[in-house]
Parts: structure tokens; C-alpha cells; sequence
């Protein structure tokens, strides 16, 4: 059975950083296509960062330059790295396999990121 | 502003049928069979229910169907039931250096 467990989320303020983790069983997180995607508050879903099983890592316009993805094979962790945060990255922030380059089929419970002061 | 266009909301009773559509451009939907659908429940992560325009992942109803035309995808979901109440939402693979365009969703409120 395939589990993602997002840590890490919390209350911060703007300017500030935390990093999220993601810890993965069921799968090898360096053979697959691993995301982070986010959801404001009564908002839709918004992808935010890929890492691809060669290591080749993308952003959305939205973080390019203050987050970066990265995983640790031996404890088959993905993890987001997030600078500067601001008001408007209040999320819940889902980690995700992205099969295929084509869909999400699996995904953690989510982490809630607050950034206020 | 999402990339995919769908309704805000839409609405049927039990027994009946419902589609969303979701409307982009060449760039995605138009160009690629790469579109996906969620659901989402309140306070619950999105599940996957169809993946590659039509297809359906393991232990998915089969009352949940996709199509596509041209730049629109659909989902349609046939003998409503009460627990089909939830957020939907749309993706596609997209061409610009997006990479993953998303759907603003649509909330299903089963009547």
C-alpha cells in the first residue's frame, strides 16, 4: 500500500521560511515523479513543484526562486524548502506522485501552512 | 485565475446524470490526452477518479466517465448519489512552461 505523510506546516511569519517533508512508503520516491501541489483556504488547487526521477526539479511562476524541492533517497523523503514566504502562500500543501507525466494518483492528507503575523 | 475554465457549480438529484466541463486551449487539453479528474471532500486531499482523458484507476466507479472535444474535457457522473457531493476538478498537462494547468473546480451538490 502506497502512504504519503506530510510534516512540517505551521504558523509563520511573512519573510520567514520553513520546510516541508514527505515521507513516502509503498513506493521508491527516486524512481517516480514526485510533487508538492497547494490549496488557499476555499481556493482550487494549485500545482507548485516538480522532482523527476532524474533529479530534474521545475516550479510554478508562483515560487520560482523562493522554494525548492529536493529528496533524500535513503530515507525516501521529498521535502519543500520554502523562503520568503508570504500571505498568499497560506495553503494546505499536498505531496503527490505524478504518474505517467499525466495524473496524480497518489497524495498525502495535506500540512497547513500559515504565513501571518 | 486557473488556466482550465470550469463552472463554478453545478447541481442534480439522486438517480440522475451531471456533467462538468472543462474548457482550455490547444496548449492542453486541445493538443494532449492528459487530462485528469479529482474529487475532493471537505477537509479531505483530492482522489483521483480518471486519469488520461477516460480511464479509470483501480476501484473507481464506473459512474464516473470522461470524454474530450476539441479543447474541453468532460466528466459525467450518472446515477447521482448522495455522497458524490463534493469539489471536482480538472488537469491537463500543458505545453507552456506551466507544465500542469489546473481546473478553478466545481462544486457537485447532489439536490
Amino acid at each position: 500500500e502506497v502512504q504519503l505523510e506530510e510534516s512540517g506546516g505551521g504558523l509563520v511569519q511573512p519573510g520567514g521560511s520553513l520546510r516541508l517533508s514527505c515521507t513516502v512508503s509503498g513506493l521508491i520516491v527516486s524512481n517516480n515523479y514526485m510533487s508538492w501541489v497547494r490549496q488557499a483556504p476555499g481556493k482550487g488547487l494549485e500545482w507548485i513543484s516538480f522532482i523527476y526521477n532524474t533529479g530534474d526539479t521545475y516550479y510554478a511562476d508562483s515560487v520560482k526562486g523562493r522554494f525548492a524541492i529536493s529528496r533524500v533517497n535513503s530515507r525516501n523523503e521529498v521535502y519543500l524548502q520554502m523562503n520568503s514566504l508570504r500571505a498568499e502562500d497560506t495553503a494546505v500543501y499536498y505531496c503527490a506522485r505524478y504518474d505517467a507525466l499525466t495524473h496524480f494518483d497518489y497524495w498525502g492528507r495535506g500540512t497547513l501552512v500559515t504565513v501571518s503575523s | 485565475q486557473s488556466a482550465l475554465t470550469q463552472p463554478a457549480s453545478v447541481s442534480g438529484s439522486p438517480g440522475q446524470s451531471i456533467t462538468i466541463s472543462c474548457t482550455g486551449t490547444s496548449s492542453d487539453i486541445g493538443g494532449y490526452n492528459y487530462v485528469s479528474w479529482y474529487q475532493q471532500h471537505p477537509g479531505k486531499a483530492p482522489k483521483l477518479i480518471i486519469y488520461e482523458v477516460s480511464n479509470w484507476p483501480s476501484g473507481v466507479s464506473t459512474r464516473f466517465s470522461g470524454s474530450k472535444s476539441g479543447n474541453t474535457a468532460s466528466l459525467t457522473i450518472s446515477g447521482l448519489q448522495a455522497e458524490d457531493e463534493a469539489d471536482y476538478y480538472c488537469t491537463s498537462y500543458t505545453s507552456t512552461n506551466a507544465l500542469v494547468a489546473f481546473g478553478g473546480g466545481t462544486k457537485l451538490t447532489v439536490l
